[in-house]
């Protein structure tokens, strides 16, 4: 079966720090990865998407950057950390072909300082 | 872009009571899904609807597709405390092969004891 890992879980940075967020699917090949961001209360926004290696597309302008090293890992990332980056990320999987269907992950709290 | 709606965007009920929350779209969808994340959690796929006029069970969970794939509900008969938590419905974006979804802003339930 499946499994979506993502880490850390919670996460405390001061403005103007760097982020790395992690996300790794076991158990699919070539799947089609996603983050999310889920601000307090409020819905999903779409950040990125990729599918396959390299290829990263951005749905928002930030100062956010996503990286896909490999075929099961997805890597966000900031060089520079702002208030307004706090949230909920989440890491998704869905299958590479057919009717895209959002598997997440459990989830990244970051808390902006 | 394509926009999909959730109405209503909370609702508290007394346990036992019935619950429903609608999904519109602005296009027509090739298929939608429902998603309900509990407190502190993440998103977990719950179904996925592709035939117009499409019904299907979970339990007390029903799920309608409309006749124009343009519109969805969920209703939960006799909610109970488990069903707590933000149902989103979602659409995969219009054009050939879109990778992305789009989530409505959900429906956070309250289920009073």
């Amino acid at each position: 079966s499946q499994t979506i890992h993502q880490w850390p879980a919670t996460l405390v940075q001061p403005v103007g720090s760097p982020l790395s967020l992690e996300c790794t699917v076991e158990g699919t090949s070539n799947p089609n990865l996603y983050w999310y961001r889920q601000a307090a209360g409020r819905g999903l926004q779409l950040l990125f998407y990729s599918v396959g290696i390299g290829q990263i597309s951005s749905e928002v302008p930030q100062n956010l950057s996503a990286s896909r090293p490999q075929d099961r890992q997805f890597i966000l990332s900031s060089k520079k950390l702002l208030l307004s980056d706090s949230g909920f990320y989440l890491c998704a999987w869905s299958v590479p072909q057919g009717r895209p269907v959002g598997y997440f992950g459990p989830g990244t709290r970051l808390t902006v300082t | 872009g394509q926009q999909v709606m959730q109405i209503p965007q909370y609702q508290h009920v007394q346990e036992g009571e019935d619950f429903t929350t609608y999904c519109n779209s602005s296009t027509t969808l090739s298929n939608i899904q429902w998603y309900k994340q509990r407190p502190g959690g993440h998103p977990v796929f719950l179904i996925q609807l592709v035939k117009s006029g499409e019904v299907k069970k979970q339990k007390r969970l029903t799920f309608q597709f409309g006749e124009a794939k343009k519109n969805s509900s969920l209703h939960i008969t006799a909610t109970q405390t488990t069903d707590v938590g933000t149902y989103f419905c979602a659409g995969p974006d219009s054009g050939a092969g879109s990778y992305q979804l789009t989530f409505g802003k959900g429906t956070k339930l309250s289920v009073i004891p």
